[in-house]
Formats: C-alpha cells, structure tokens, sequence
C-alpha cells in the first residue's frame, strides 16, 4: 500500500472547524483513502473513505483532491470528544489485506 | 448488538513466559485481524483470518509469534517465550466481509514483559 504523510500534531478551539491534512503523492488508481481516529485508552473507529469525489456522513467530511495526491478530514464542529489520533490509510481492497497506520494526527481541542 | 471483545485487558508476565491472547470477534463477520500498538506508535499488522482461507502471516514479526481462529469464530495471539520488546497493546478487529471498508476494533489487551 502507498505511504500517507500527516502532520504529528494539530490543535483546534472547540466549536470550530478542524481541517486535517494527508499526503499521499504514490497514491494508486484503485487505492481508497479511509480515515480512522483512535480516542484515548481505545481501539480506532471507522470515520469515513472515499475513492474519488468528497464523501460527507454524520461524522465528518472527507475533501479529496482532483489529482487524489492529497486529501482532508473536515471536522465541522470540533467538540471535546474529537480529541483523538487520526489516522490516515490507503488501502487497495483487491491488493491485499492490510491496513497501514501509520502514527497518524494527534488532535488537540481547546475548550 | 455486541462489539468486539479481547481478554485479558491487562496482562503482566515474565520475560520468557508463553502468553495467550483472545479476541471475540462480532458474530457473523468473517474476517478477523491482530495488531500490535507500541506506546505512542500506530498500529502494526500481525495477522489477518478470513473464512477458511489460510490466514495472511506476513506481520508476524518472528516465529514466537501464532494465532489461530477455531470455528470461524474466536481467536486467540500465542506470544511463546516473551521478551520485553514483546510489551504493546494487541488490538483486534473484525470485518464483516474481506477487503471491507470497515473495520471494528476491540479495546484491546495491554501486555506488560517484566
């Protein structure tokens, strides 16, 4: 699988929109970009993944970019509990069956 | 409906001691992974089940480390002759169907070698 880059951390202000970067330059026709978040003391959740167009649910947005070389988690209302390392993968699902990592971003939200 | 669980949550052994690690997948999904999650690192893949296929090995760092899955179902992590460097929290998932989008993750078991 191709290699994401994100920053290590961010910090938001409570109630405000949060924009999370990933890089993904080596990013593959049929790779799809997924966003997981683990909170603390817990196994990650499923947030969102698109493949080509920007993807909205109940959760977050997901903007991808026309060259899918980048992609960004929008948070639009960061609360206390979107506290969290998100994590930003690309996964073939005919190529394989792992889900790389990586260290993911640390989201800080300020009360 | 009920979610994945993994005991022991916490489990301290001996430098040298074989552990046992159990994950209980959500019922009816057929593909279940292990990680391994060093502090303050992501997670690495270990091992990956689906169906009756033979299971993806390729994470597994060296041959202390098996797992199997009996009935489709339940699995359990066998860590033979732990080391320090084996102390990380074990995460498993599950997904209702290979290459899945979605995976649902337990809570996890911390395992601290002494």
């Amino acid at each position: 699988d191709a290699k994401t880059t994100q920053p290590n951390s961010m910090e938001s202000n409570e109630e405000e929109p949060v924009h999370l970067p990933c890089n993904h330059s080596t990013i593959s026709g049929t790779d799809y970009i997924h966003w997981y978040r683990q909170l603390p003391s817990q196994g990650p959740e499923y947030v969102i993944h698109g493949l080509t167009s920007n993807v909205n649910n109940r959760m977050a947005s997901l903007a991808i970019a026309e060259d899918r070389k980048s992609s960004t988690l929008i948070l639009h209302r960061a609360t206390l509990r979107d506290a969290a390392v998100y994590y930003c993968i690309l996964r073939d699902p005919e190529g394989g069956n792992q889900f790389y990592f990586g260290t993911g971003t640390s989201l800080t939200v300020i009360p | 409906g009920a979610g994945v669980s993994q005991s022991p949550s916490n489990k301290v052994t001996e430098k040298g001691k074989d552990v046992e690690l159990r994950c209980d997948p959500i019922s009816g999904h057929t593909a279940l992974y292990w990680y391994r999650q060093s502090l303050g690192q992501g997670l690495e893949f270990l091992i990956y089940f689906q169906g009756n296929s033979a299971p993806d090995k390729s994470g597994l760092p060296s041959d202390r480390f098996s797992a199997e899955r009996t009935g489709g179902s339940v699995s359990t992590l066998t860590i033979q002759r732990t080391q320090q460097e084996d102390s990380a929290v074990y995460l498993c998932a599950s997904s209702p169907l290979a290459g899945s989008y979605e995976q649902y993750f337990g809570p996890g078991t911390r395992l601290t070698v002494t």
